[in-house]
């Protein structure tokens, strides 16, 4: 089963606005991880946010991460068309030895931001 | 794509046929992953490795075996390929010790289909 649940599943915005999508996750991480995937290709690391950190700013990104309650969330300010792809939160857990560099892979949130 | 190149990109093959698709990187990391991305299951790790001759299964390695006999090469097998392998595959790479906990680069990707 997936470790994270992605929300929502289809996220349609015109250009300039903000786009907030929602991740969460059941056991307990060392650190949560966004990627985009434009169609066609593979997916490419945008932010990392540890699990000691609340929240994070890159760009025009900003992620937050509540521990308590397991949840991450991705922002994207004013929004462009070429912001359009998938987002996919990944989590990283705790347990060591050769699992340490293993990902956990959400379903992911398709944003489609119009002109 | 972060000199990670997957081979072949496309291939179309027949039920009980085997298929190796090949991954290879230029970036000397020492864990690399296959995972394989179907609608409604975001991406869903095979199998990965955490050094030369060292694998591990993933959460879907059912019907898959894999290959690590250089740092740069890790190959994947459908030792006798079914339609429900029908997918995109996708290789990547990470190196925890040398870049942010275990952001991983992605491959571009090989589509697959089994008739």
């Amino acid at each position: 089963s997936q470790q994270g649940e992605e929300d929502p599943q289809a996220l349609s915005i015109q250009e300039g606005e903000n786009a907030t999508m929602n991740c969460s996750y059941k056991t307990s991480i060392n650190n949560l991880q966004w990627y985009r995937q434009n169609s066609g290709r593979g997916l490419v690391h945008l932010i990392l946010i540890r699990s000691n950190e609340r929240e994070k700013h890159s760009g025009r990104l900003r992620v937050t991460l509540d521990t308590s309650k397991k949840s991450s969330s991705l922002l994207i300010t004013a929004s462009r068309a070429a912001d359009t792809a998938s987002y996919f939160c990944a989590t990283g857990n705790r347990t060591g030895g050769t699992s340490y560099g293993k990902l956990t892979f959400g379903q992911g949130t398709i944003l489609t931001v119009h002109p | 794509d972060a000199g990670i190149t997957q081979s072949p990109r496309h291939k179309v093959t027949e039920t009980g046929t085997p298929v190796t698709l090949r991954c290879h990187q230029t970036e000397n990391h020492r864990y690399m992953y296959w995972y394989r991305q179907d609608p409604g299951h975001g991406l869903r790790l095979i199998h990965y490795s955490y050094g030369v001759k060292d694998t591990d299964k993933g959460e879907v390695s059912d019907g898959y075996s894999v290959s690590r006999s250089k740092t740069e090469d890790f190959l994947l097998t459908l030792e006798s390929a079914t339609s429900s392998q029908t997918s995109v595959y996708f290789c990547a790479i990470s190196e925890p010790q040398r870049t942010d906990y275990n952001e991983q680069f992605f491959g571009p990707g090989t589509r697959l289909t089994v008739l």
